[in-house]
Protein backbone atom coordinates (compact mmCIF):
# COMPACT_ATOMS: atom_id res chain seq x y z
CA UNK A 1 0.00 0.00 0.00
CA UNK A 2 0.86 3.95 -0.23
CA UNK A 3 2.66 5.12 2.61
CA UNK A 4 4.36 8.42 3.22
CA UNK A 5 7.26 8.72 6.24
CA UNK A 6 9.06 12.00 7.76
CA UNK A 7 11.36 12.85 10.09
CA UNK A 8 10.26 12.85 13.47
CA UNK A 9 9.77 15.84 15.37
CA UNK A 10 10.24 18.61 16.82
CA UNK A 11 12.38 20.40 14.93
CA UNK A 12 13.89 23.53 16.47
CA UNK A 13 15.34 26.80 15.36
CA UNK A 14 16.58 29.85 15.68
CA UNK A 15 14.86 32.68 13.80
CA UNK A 16 16.56 32.92 9.97
CA UNK A 17 18.03 29.51 10.72
CA UNK A 18 17.91 27.21 6.91
CA UNK A 19 15.15 24.33 7.19
CA UNK A 20 14.99 21.19 5.79
CA UNK A 21 11.94 18.24 7.11
CA UNK A 22 12.74 14.89 5.28
CA UNK A 23 10.06 13.10 3.91
CA UNK A 24 10.14 9.97 1.49
CA UNK A 25 7.13 7.97 0.25
CA UNK A 26 5.94 4.68 -1.09
CA UNK A 27 3.46 4.15 -3.94
CA UNK A 28 2.95 2.48 -6.78
CA UNK A 29 2.14 4.19 -10.33
CA UNK A 30 2.89 8.19 -10.18
CA UNK A 31 1.37 9.78 -7.31
CA UNK A 32 0.76 13.33 -6.44
CA UNK A 33 2.76 15.09 -3.50
CA UNK A 34 1.67 17.69 -1.20
CA UNK A 35 2.82 19.08 1.97
CA UNK A 36 -0.02 20.67 4.44
CA UNK A 37 0.61 22.89 7.16
CA UNK A 38 -1.17 23.33 10.60
CA UNK A 39 -0.64 26.30 12.75
CA UNK A 40 -2.39 26.19 16.34
CA UNK A 41 -6.07 25.60 16.79
CA UNK A 42 -6.44 25.58 12.90
CA UNK A 43 -7.03 22.80 10.34
CA UNK A 44 -4.52 21.86 7.52
CA UNK A 45 -3.87 24.18 4.61
CA UNK A 46 -2.03 23.27 0.85
CA UNK A 47 1.19 24.73 1.24
CA UNK A 48 2.89 23.41 -1.80
CA UNK A 49 2.48 20.43 -4.37
CA UNK A 50 4.18 18.66 -7.31
CA UNK A 51 2.59 16.22 -9.80
CA UNK A 52 5.04 14.71 -11.85
CA UNK A 53 8.59 13.82 -11.61
CA UNK A 54 11.44 16.07 -11.21
CA UNK A 55 8.64 19.15 -10.28
CA UNK A 56 9.07 21.82 -8.17
CA UNK A 57 6.29 23.11 -5.47
CA UNK A 58 6.95 26.36 -3.63
CA UNK A 59 5.06 29.03 -2.23
CA UNK A 60 5.62 31.41 1.25
CA UNK A 61 9.25 30.57 0.52
CA UNK A 62 9.06 27.14 1.00
CA UNK A 63 10.46 24.62 -1.80
CA UNK A 64 10.09 20.80 -2.06
CA UNK A 65 11.74 19.09 -5.57
CA UNK A 66 9.57 15.38 -6.33
CA UNK A 67 12.55 13.06 -7.00
CA UNK A 68 11.14 9.87 -7.95
CA UNK A 69 14.64 8.36 -7.92
CA UNK A 70 14.72 8.62 -4.17
CA UNK A 71 11.26 8.40 -3.63
CA UNK A 72 11.07 11.52 -1.56
CA UNK A 73 10.05 15.13 -1.15
CA UNK A 74 12.08 16.96 1.32
CA UNK A 75 10.21 20.55 2.24
CA UNK A 76 12.85 23.26 2.70
CA UNK A 77 13.36 26.91 3.10
CA UNK A 78 16.14 29.39 3.23
CA UNK A 79 15.04 31.42 5.99
CA UNK A 80 12.51 30.99 8.83
CA UNK A 81 10.39 32.90 10.91
CA UNK A 82 9.00 32.82 14.07
CA UNK A 83 5.79 32.52 12.19
CA UNK A 84 6.58 29.65 10.64
CA UNK A 85 6.10 27.58 13.66
CA UNK A 86 3.74 25.06 12.73
CA UNK A 87 3.57 21.62 12.24
CA UNK A 88 4.20 20.30 8.27
CA UNK A 89 2.77 17.01 6.81
CA UNK A 90 3.50 15.21 3.65
CA UNK A 91 0.87 13.55 1.92
CA UNK A 92 0.66 11.84 -1.14
CA UNK A 93 -2.30 11.16 -3.70
CA UNK A 94 -1.99 8.57 -5.70
CA UNK A 95 -1.97 7.89 -9.79
CA UNK A 96 -4.00 6.05 -11.59
CA UNK A 97 -8.19 6.21 -11.78
CA UNK A 98 -8.41 5.03 -8.31
CA UNK A 99 -9.66 6.61 -4.79
CA UNK A 100 -7.42 10.08 -4.52
CA UNK A 101 -7.81 10.63 -0.87
CA UNK A 102 -4.72 11.30 0.58
CA UNK A 103 -1.98 9.19 2.53
CA UNK A 104 -0.50 11.70 5.52
CA UNK A 105 2.97 11.21 6.99
CA UNK A 106 2.67 11.64 10.89
CA UNK A 107 3.28 14.83 10.79
CA UNK A 108 6.94 17.32 12.15
CA UNK A 109 6.35 20.30 14.62
CA UNK A 110 8.58 23.29 13.60
CA UNK A 111 9.33 25.20 16.52
CA UNK A 112 11.32 28.31 15.44
CA UNK A 113 12.72 30.87 18.37
CA UNK A 114 13.17 34.60 18.44
CA UNK B 1 -16.70 33.11 3.20
CA UNK B 2 -16.27 29.63 0.73
CA UNK B 3 -14.83 26.83 2.60
CA UNK B 4 -15.41 23.36 4.61
CA UNK B 5 -17.35 24.53 7.78
CA UNK B 6 -17.45 21.71 11.03
CA UNK B 7 -19.50 21.99 14.11
CA UNK B 8 -19.25 21.38 16.76
CA UNK B 9 -15.45 22.66 17.07
CA UNK B 10 -15.34 20.43 20.89
CA UNK B 11 -17.83 17.54 22.11
CA UNK B 12 -17.40 15.50 25.13
CA UNK B 13 -19.48 12.45 24.98
CA UNK B 14 -19.63 9.48 27.61
CA UNK B 15 -18.79 5.94 26.49
CA UNK B 16 -21.78 4.68 23.96
CA UNK B 17 -23.59 7.36 23.12
CA UNK B 18 -24.04 8.32 19.24
CA UNK B 19 -23.67 11.84 17.93
CA UNK B 20 -22.86 13.01 14.70
CA UNK B 21 -20.37 15.34 13.27
CA UNK B 22 -21.27 18.19 10.89
CA UNK B 23 -19.51 18.82 7.96
CA UNK B 24 -20.66 21.31 4.85
CA UNK B 25 -18.85 22.77 1.80
CA UNK B 26 -20.28 25.63 -0.54
CA UNK B 27 -17.76 25.20 -3.18
CA UNK B 28 -19.52 22.14 -5.47
CA UNK B 29 -16.71 20.14 -4.46
CA UNK B 30 -18.06 16.50 -5.62
CA UNK B 31 -14.84 14.66 -3.34
CA UNK B 32 -15.08 14.83 0.28
CA UNK B 33 -13.46 12.92 3.05
CA UNK B 34 -13.39 12.36 6.71
CA UNK B 35 -10.03 11.82 8.51
CA UNK B 36 -9.13 11.62 12.13
CA UNK B 37 -5.59 13.16 13.58
CA UNK B 38 -4.24 11.22 16.81
CA UNK B 39 -0.56 12.45 17.89
CA UNK B 40 2.80 10.93 16.36
CA UNK B 41 0.00 9.06 13.92
CA UNK B 42 -0.62 11.60 11.25
CA UNK B 43 -4.56 11.84 9.61
CA UNK B 44 -6.02 8.60 8.68
CA UNK B 45 -8.72 8.88 6.40
CA UNK B 46 -11.90 7.10 8.06
CA UNK B 47 -14.72 7.05 5.23
CA UNK B 48 -14.95 9.21 2.12
CA UNK B 49 -17.55 10.08 -0.91
CA UNK B 50 -16.87 11.10 -4.35
CA UNK B 51 -20.22 12.36 -5.17
CA UNK B 52 -24.10 12.52 -3.49
CA UNK B 53 -25.09 9.12 -2.76
CA UNK B 54 -21.54 7.36 -3.00
CA UNK B 55 -19.24 6.46 0.37
CA UNK B 56 -16.69 3.70 0.83
CA UNK B 57 -14.40 2.92 3.36
CA UNK B 58 -11.24 4.46 4.08
CA UNK B 59 -8.47 3.11 6.35
CA UNK B 60 -10.33 2.58 10.09
CA UNK B 61 -14.39 3.13 9.00
CA UNK B 62 -14.92 0.66 12.55
CA UNK B 63 -17.38 2.55 14.34
CA UNK B 64 -18.02 5.40 12.10
CA UNK B 65 -20.72 5.61 9.66
CA UNK B 66 -21.26 8.22 6.82
CA UNK B 67 -24.29 9.32 4.31
CA UNK B 68 -23.83 11.64 1.28
CA UNK B 69 -27.55 12.67 0.44
CA UNK B 70 -26.41 16.20 -0.94
CA UNK B 71 -23.17 17.59 -2.44
CA UNK B 72 -22.97 20.34 -0.32
CA UNK B 73 -23.07 17.66 3.21
CA UNK B 74 -21.22 15.07 4.97
CA UNK B 75 -22.11 14.22 8.62
CA UNK B 76 -20.10 11.55 9.93
CA UNK B 77 -22.18 9.52 13.15
CA UNK B 78 -20.26 7.97 15.67
CA UNK B 79 -22.81 4.63 16.76
CA UNK B 80 -21.54 3.69 20.27
CA UNK B 81 -18.80 5.85 21.40
CA UNK B 82 -15.36 4.54 22.99
CA UNK B 83 -12.73 6.16 24.68
CA UNK B 84 -10.74 4.66 21.21
CA UNK B 85 -12.68 7.45 19.55
CA UNK B 86 -10.94 10.28 21.21
CA UNK B 87 -9.29 12.22 18.37
CA UNK B 88 -9.20 15.33 16.43
CA UNK B 89 -11.58 14.85 13.32
CA UNK B 90 -11.02 16.66 10.24
CA UNK B 91 -13.62 16.90 6.79
CA UNK B 92 -11.91 17.95 3.82
CA UNK B 93 -13.37 18.47 0.12
CA UNK B 94 -11.85 18.76 -3.67
CA UNK B 95 -13.21 19.19 -6.86
CA UNK B 96 -12.75 16.23 -9.13
CA UNK B 97 -12.39 18.53 -12.23
CA UNK B 98 -8.61 18.58 -11.47
CA UNK B 99 -7.26 15.29 -9.93
CA UNK B 100 -4.49 16.91 -8.45
CA UNK B 101 -5.54 20.05 -6.38
CA UNK B 102 -5.22 20.01 -3.14
CA UNK B 103 -7.88 19.57 -0.27
CA UNK B 104 -9.79 22.34 1.73
CA UNK B 105 -9.75 21.36 5.24
CA UNK B 106 -12.23 22.41 7.99
CA UNK B 107 -11.09 23.79 11.22
CA UNK B 108 -11.72 20.06 12.72
CA UNK B 109 -13.67 18.90 15.42
CA UNK B 110 -12.20 18.14 18.97
CA UNK B 111 -14.05 15.04 20.45
CA UNK B 112 -13.14 13.51 23.52
CA UNK B 113 -15.01 10.19 25.10
CA UNK B 114 -14.88 9.41 28.90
Amino acid sequence: GNSVTQMEGPVTLSEEAFLTINCTYTATGYPSLFWYVQYPGEGLQLLLKATKADDKGSNKGFEATYRKETTSFHLEKGSVQVSDSAVYFCALSPGGTGRRALTFGSGTRLQVQP
Amino acid sequence: NAGVTQTPKFQVLKTGQSMTLQCAQDMNHEYMSWYRQDPGMGLRLIHYSVGAGITDQGEVPNGYNVSRSTTEDFPLRLLSAAPSQTSVYFCASRTSRDADYGYTFGSGTRLTVV
